[in-house]
């Protein structure tokens, strides 16, 4: 599968907890993004990275949020103590050009 | 704030063209027009993207008007399967900041 992929597909968490997620793009593309879906709304914009280097962060990621791309391959995306307002689908994307996305399946966090 | 203006919702019977309208008044010169696609519960997929010219795929037709204010997407002859919300987006793909600018889209409902 030349895909992009995303770990888990869905997560259940305590209010409170620390989450990761994981992306791997397809590994030819140098861009990747993260965005962030709740229900009823198109995909909001949260980060991107260019290889390793990660140039661009919304407001919407407090400082709660992190993402790294060590390498310029997978990246990951931690949420420390989640909020039950951090509930939603969490998608990552790859580019090998502007505008070309693909996107990952997602994953659906819920914060109990 | 998204640049473009789409139907909440459109129904299309099985084997017919369905047709979905996206007004992009503001349009610059340099912006491209984005159509994706989401099936529920997966991520968004790309469907085929123009300037100025009609375009066409193998998924669909994307119909632009000769002023770039609006533009149509095209699905020849609908099937169950494309049943997803569209979204419709307008960018420039040499922008530096290259994140998508989503609005709601359009839910299309496929009938048998």
């Amino acid at each position: 599968d030349t895909g992009v992929s995303q770990d888990p597909r869905h997560k259940i968490t305590k209010r409170g907890q620390n989450v990761t997620f994981r992306c791997d793009p397809i590994s030819e593309h140098n861009r990747l993004y993260w965005y962030r879906q709740t229900l009823g709304q198109g995909p909001e914009f949260l980060t991107y990275f260019q290889n390793e280097a990660q140039l661009e962060k919304s407001r919407l990621l407090s400082d709660r949020f992190s993402a790294e791309r060590p390498k310029g391959s997978f990246s990951t995306l931690e949420i420390q103590r989640t909020e039950q307002g951090d509930s939603a689908m969490y998608l990552c994307a790859s580019s090998g050009r502007p505008g070309g996305y693909t996107f990952g399946s997602g994953t659906r966090l819920t914060v109990v | 704030d998204a640049k473009t203006t789409q139907p909440p919702s459109m129904d299309c019977a099985e084997g017919r063209a369905a047709n979905l309208p996206c007004n992009h008044s503001t349009i610059s010169g340099n912006e491209y027009v984005y159509w994706y696609r989401q099936i529920h519960s997966q991520g968004p997929q790309y469907i085929i993207h123009g300037l100025k010219n009609n375009e066409t795929n193998e998924m669909a037709s994307l119909i632009i008007t000769e002023d770039r204010k609006s533009s149509t997407l095209i699905l020849p002859h609908a099937t169950l399967r494309d049943t997803a919300v569209y979204y419709c987006i307008v960018r420039a793909p040499m922008d530096s900041n290259y994140q998508l600018i989503w609005g709601a889209g359009t839910k299309l409902i496929i009938k048998p």
